[in-house]
């Protein structure tokens, strides 16, 4: 199970954002992806392996951690980053879980 | 360019069945597991299972196991999600994705799913 904090999160453009996810066992090899989910569009992978951007994103987006906590920062918000971000763990064998998401809102 | 097109939309009875597709283009559509993920209204992602296109061999989500059959074609290379017996509660839009764990990932663009009496 990924248990993400908070659950929504008000800032405002330009400032930082950090997302917490917690599995509830070690994730293995660190397979651990955050993606970004707006109405109307597909999920956006932005982080895998726990900290490699994804192509195409951004280098205000930065993923860390290992083992049972995660992190993904958003260094400076812009007004497009505002949207849902789900973490997802895809470690040794199936099933692979979402976490239930973090919904990051203009305050 | 890699694309996942899923079809269009769909409004089903209760108890009717129904088969959704997943056609990929543009990379090698034996090499990944198509993935399916389900999301309700206004809820989260949900990770359904995934095909294995090569020989259509899936694996499942407990939580649908039984509910829900995944399938790939892979002459045509097209994945399919069906049910036999829908329920009001498998409204929902569905995605089918390559989640590959790495730097490859990509999408459809959703099916909405509508079971209404």
């Amino acid at each position: 199970v990924l248990t993400q904090s908070p659950g929504t999160l008000s800032l405002s453009p330009g400032e930082r954002a950090t997302l917490s996810c917690r599995a509830s066992q070690s994730v293995s090899n660190n397979y651990l992806a955050w993606y970004q989910h707006k109405p109307g569009q597909a999920p956006r992978l932005l982080i895998y392996g726990a900290s490699s951007r994804a192509t195409g994103i951004p280098d205000t987006f930065s993923g860390s951690g290992s083992g049972t906590d995660f992190t993904l920062t958003i260094s400076r918000l812009e007004p497009e980053d505002f949207a849902v971000y789900y973490c997802h763990q895809y470690g040794s064998s199936p099933p692979y879980t979402f976490g239930q998401g973090t919904k990051l809102e203009i305050k | 360019e890699v694309q996942l097109v899923q079809s269009e939309p769909e409004v089903k009875k209760p108890g009717e069945s129904l088969r959704i597709s997943c056609k990929g283009s543009g990379y090698s559509f034996t090499n990944y597991w198509i993935t399916w993920v389900r999301q309700m209204p206004g809820k989260g992602l949900e990770w359904m299972g995934r095909v294995d296109p090569p020989d259509s061999s899936a694996t499942y989500n407990p939580s649908f196991q039984g509910h829900v059959t995944m399938s790939a074609d892979r002459s045509i290379t097209t994945s399919y999600l069906q049910w036999s017996s829908l329920k009001a509660s498998d409204t929902a839009i569905y995605y089918c994705a390559i989640v590959s764990g790495y730097n490859f990932d990509y999408w459809g663009q959703g099916t909405l799913v509508t079971v209404s009496s």
